[in-house]
């Protein structure tokens, strides 16, 4: 298993500025996620942040718009930038700590609730 | 490309009565499914995989894939149920997780 955190875990910001997102996890880990849960949806694949390379992005986002870190295989960062009120949402890190295989059971953070005005 | 499609917002059912949560999913390949529960105020975390082909918390879930479905069932359910739950797909080649649109289950007393 692995144990993941998230910083902050909530924020409310204002319109057109930028919050940067922290995902810690206790242990090295192949594959990390990142996901947006709007209100009362389910979640969304944003990107698969890649050690060592830029970010695989799904479609409808964009780098500009969530910019990703991925410095070593225990932490990455999400930017969310110029920020609307449709950004409002939970944004999760996800891990996969094991070989990657389909079927391996990926583990959730805590999410980051963001707020925007 | 993958989908899944969870067709109940909100499953209500009373303590002891047996619950099936639906899951369809559409997917040429051969998929892995997962079922996914949120307690309140707790993080998402794993119920069970398809792959595993075990019983947690009294919960199963088969895959059928001539009906491309994987239904979670439990023959009793306890009030403690009660949660968000999520099914969940990924592939050999996608191995980001695809949900569906998750099901409120209410468990009365």
């Amino acid at each position: 298993s692995a144990v993941i955190s998230q910083k902050p875990s909530r924020d409310i910001c204002q319109r057109g500025t930028s919050l940067t997102i922290q995902c810690q996890v206790d242990s090295q880990v192949t594959m990390m996620f990142w996901y947006r849960q709007q209100p009362g949806q389910s979640l969304t694949l944003i990107a698969t942040a890649n050690q060592g390379s830029e970010a695989t992005y799904e479609s409808g986002f964009v780098i500009d718009k969530f910019p990703i870190s991925r410095p070593n295989l225990t932490f990455s960062t999400l930017t969310v930038s110029n920020m609307s009120p449709e950004d409002s949402s939970i944004y999760l890190c996800s891990v996969d700590p094991t070989s990657g295989r389909a079927g391996d059971t990926q583990y959730f953070g805590p999410g980051t609730r963001l707020t925007v005005l | 490309a993958q989908r899944v499609t969870q067709p109940e917002k909100l499953l209500s059912v009373f303590k002891g009565a047996p619950v099936e949560l639906k899951c369809n999913y559409s997917y040429s390949g051969s998929p892995e499914l997962f079922w996914y529960v949120q307690y309140s105020r707790q993080r998402l975390q794993l119920l069970l995989r398809h792959i595993s082909r075990e019983s947690i918390k009294g919960f199963t879930a088969d895959l059928n894939k001539g009906e491309t479905s994987f239904h979670l069932k439990k023959p009793f359910a306890q009030e403690e149920d009660s949660a968000m739950y999520y099914c969940a797909l990924s592939t050999t080649g996608r191995r980001a997780l695809t949900f569906g649109s998750g099901t409120r289950l209410q468990v009365q007393p």
